[in-house]
């Protein structure tokens, strides 16, 4: 079992629908939690970074993390063509060594 | 499924020193492998493509002559940072590309030079 399982994908939804992206895990001493984005031949992006649990929001962007289900969540509001994309999550305990997640490729549709 | 390792996992290194950071694809074999830098918090940054056999290809403002990339086999590349300086302590991180194109990250190298 991987440490952290996250579905591949695609997932392909309509323009302007919420989008639910997850990944779960399975090592309790995680604390840090990160979601990234990466477009075709670029580095990823971090979009998001938690610490410990609960939900964050930066604008159309919210993570929550469930450590009592070792559960992480990225919702998108108001989906663009432009979040099309592959986003990974990635996850750390105090070594810092990142865990992350296969990647789900996200699939905006006009 | 798909595993990439990185060796050391933390270095901490004088000024003036060489330092080599090894990325393994440990189950599958990878022709490309990329090297990415990350500050604290912030996105990761391409340095550069790693081909296997050939020269790699590093990105607009990368000093290919200070961050020696060696792709010699399928499985493995090396990163060497040449006559480290503080200014080069990051978070390296390297990805493997299995055929076709799943990107496989690697847990990162923490490079400190004092």
């Amino acid at each position: 079992q991987k440490e952290v399982e996250q579905d591949p994908g695609p997932l392909s939804v309509p323009e302007g629908a919420i989008v639910s992206l997850n990944c779960t895990y399975s090592n309790s001493a995680f604390q840090y939690f990160m979601w990234y984005r990466q477009y075709s031949r670029k580095g990823p992006e971090l979009l998001m970074y938690t610490y410990s649990s609960g939900n964050k929001e930066d604008g159309r962007f919210t993570a929550q993390v469930d450590k009592s289900s070792k559960y992480i969540s990225l919702f998108i509001r108001d989906s663009q063509p432009s979040d099309s994309a592959t986003y990974l999550c990635a996850m750390s305990d105090s070594n810092y060594q990142l865990i992350w997640g296969a990647g789900t490729k996200l699939i905006i549709k006009p | 499924g798909a595993v990439v390792s990185q060796h050391p996992s933390w270095v901490i290194c004088k000024s003036g020193t060489s330092v080599k950071i090894e990325c393994r694809s440990l189950d599958f074999q990878a022709t490309t492998m990329f090297w990415y830098r990350q500050f604290p918090k912030q996105s990761l940054m391409l340095m550069a493509t790693s081909n296997e056999g050939s020269k790699a290809t590093y990105e607009q403002g990368v000093e290919k002559d200070k961050f020696l990339i060696n792709h010699a086999s399928l499985t493995l590349s090396t990163l060497t940072v040449t006559s480290a300086h503080p200014e080069d302590s990051s978070f390296y991180i390297c990805s493997a590309v299995e055929v076709p194109d799943t990107q496989y990250f690697g847990p990162g190298t923490r490079l400190t030079v004092l």
